[in-house]
């Protein structure tokens, strides 16, 4: 069955980076576009990236643009997000997702990423 | 860009049908049947219930159904049961290739 795991989240201080990983398995990873979601402690859901199967083409939210980078490494089933020059509000949990193009049809478990001092 | 317009909340009671809407532009929702909808319960992952406006994926109850009209989209739940008791929300695709999520709505079974 269709399983992603994410992992890579913690605690760190404002102005720190960190690298989230989602390990993939059950399907095709190389066939599929890969998504990341967060969302903040009590709040709704927000699109932060997606990567094309290929990981040719990368989509960012706005508001991220180059903080964050996201990749993949097909060989190893695995989809990333480098995240850089972290603030209190990208303090969320963070999901990956199965991006089928007209939505995203399984979703990982999410992993915390608290950005305080 | 805004997160597309969903109501705080919602609620009914066990055999009732709820309709939640989700308002967006012709940017979005209006020009693209590519709306989804997705429910979390808490402490848990979403889950796909509803794509391409109006499709269920195997496995999701035929209880949950979605429509949409201009830049507006709509989920209904017929039937309601307590198990249904959890946020909800829409999304679509946009003209800039991004996605663009719903506030989410809180629904109650009384």
């Amino acid at each position: 069955q269709v399983q992603l795991v994410e992992s890579g989240g913690g605690l760190v201080k404002p102005g720190g980076s960190l690298r989230l990983s989602c390990a993939a398995s059950g399907f095709t990873f190389s066939d599929y576009y890969m998504t990341w979601i967060r969302q903040a402690p009590g709040q709704g859901l927000e699109w932060v990236s997606s990567i094309s199967s290929g990981g040719d083409n990368r989509y960012y939210v706005d508001s991220l643009k180059g903080r964050f980078t996201i990749s993949r490494d097909n060989a190893k089933n695995s989809l990333f997000l480098q995240m850089n020059s972290l603030r209190s509000e990208d303090t969320a949990v963070y999901y990956c997702a199965r991006d089928v193009e007209t939505a995203l049809d399984q979703w990982g478990q999410g992993t915390l990423v608290t950005v305080s001092s | 860009q805004s997160a597309l317009t969903q109501p705080a909340s919602v609620s009914g009671s066990p055999g009732q049908s709820i309709t939640i809407s989700c308002t967006g532009a012709t940017s979005d929702v209006g020009n693209y049947n590519l709306v989804s909808w997705y429910q979390q319960h808490p402490g848990k992952a979403p889950k796909l219930m509803i794509y391409e406006v109006n499709k269920r994926p195997s496995g999701v109850s035929n209880r949950f159904s979605g429509s949409k009209s201009g830049n507006t989209a709509s989920l209904t739940i017929s039937g309601l049961q307590v198990e249904d008791e959890a946020g909800y929300y829409c999304c679509s695709y946009t003209a800039n290739n991004t996605l663009l999520f719903g506030g989410g709505t809180k629904l109650t079974v009384l």
